[in-house]
């Protein structure tokens, strides 16, 4: 089954403790982004990937890393987490430039940083 | 830089309507627009993808169309079902490897 797995679902974790959010993705697409949902704001994009050791800033990327080792996983860091990283996040996938190809969701992870 | 409204917010009506969720963008530079499906507690799913040069896209029940110069999308729902119940969210795609997401419609549709 074609589909984008994130881990853990949910995370309650205190400020200032690494934590990292994995994603895979099994349809061999080379575009993968990372976003952030809250209430009244929407989806922000915080980091995307065109391809393997490709990556860019979205409108959020403060407090974030990410990296793109092999084309399947597309790992978000949060190195030092704060409080206001407390959020939604979701992890996507395309064939190509999102727009062009329809986009394919996880589930996505909800994290609160105490 | 482009900015996503969408109305109305939430919705909530009986089984059988026929219903007009609506998208405005405000950089009608665009070179396509998706709708998404999101249920509670899960990711989105995408529904229509409509092409600058297209005017409508169809899927079932679902009618999405595309009026770049006003910069406007409509999404028909026809005979809503209680199923079809979810949050729908809009996202025009511009000069950028990004889309930009409307903050959604939450729609309710009760037997």
């Amino acid at each position: 089954e074609a589909q984008v797995t994130q881990n853990p679902r949910y995370l309650i974790t205190v400020t200032g403790k690494k934590l990292t959010v994995t994603c895979s993705q099994n349809m061999n697409h080379e575009y993968m982004s990372w976003y952030r949902q809250d209430p009244g704001l929407g989806l922000r994009q915080i980091y995307y990937s065109m391809n393997v050791e490709v990556t860019d800033k979205g409108d959020v990327p403060e407090g974030y890393k990410v990296s793109r080792k092999e084309k399947r996983n597309f790992p978000l860091i949060l190195e030092s987490p704060s409080p206001n990283q407390t959020s939604l996040y979701f992890c996507a996938s395309s064939l190509s430039t999102p727009g062009w190809q329809p986009q394919h969701f996880g589930d996505g992870t909800r994290l609160s940083i105490l | 830089k482009q900015e996503v409204t969408q109305i109305p917010a939430a919705l909530s009506v009986p089984e059988g309507e026929n219903l007009v969720l609506n998208c405005s963008f405000t950089d009608s530079a665009i070179y396509n627009l998706q709708w998404f499906r999101q249920d509670p507690g899960k990711g989105l799913t995408s529904l229509l993808l409509i092409q600058s040069s297209q005017r409508e896209q169809t899927s079932g029940r679902l009618n999405a169309s595309l009026d770049k110069s006003s910069g406007r999308s409509t999404l028909y729902i026809a005979a809503s079902q209680p199923g079809d119940s979810a949050t729908y969210l809009c996202a025009p795609h511009g000069d950028t490897d990004k889309l930009i997401f409307g903050t959604g419609t939450r729609l309710q549709v009760f037997p």
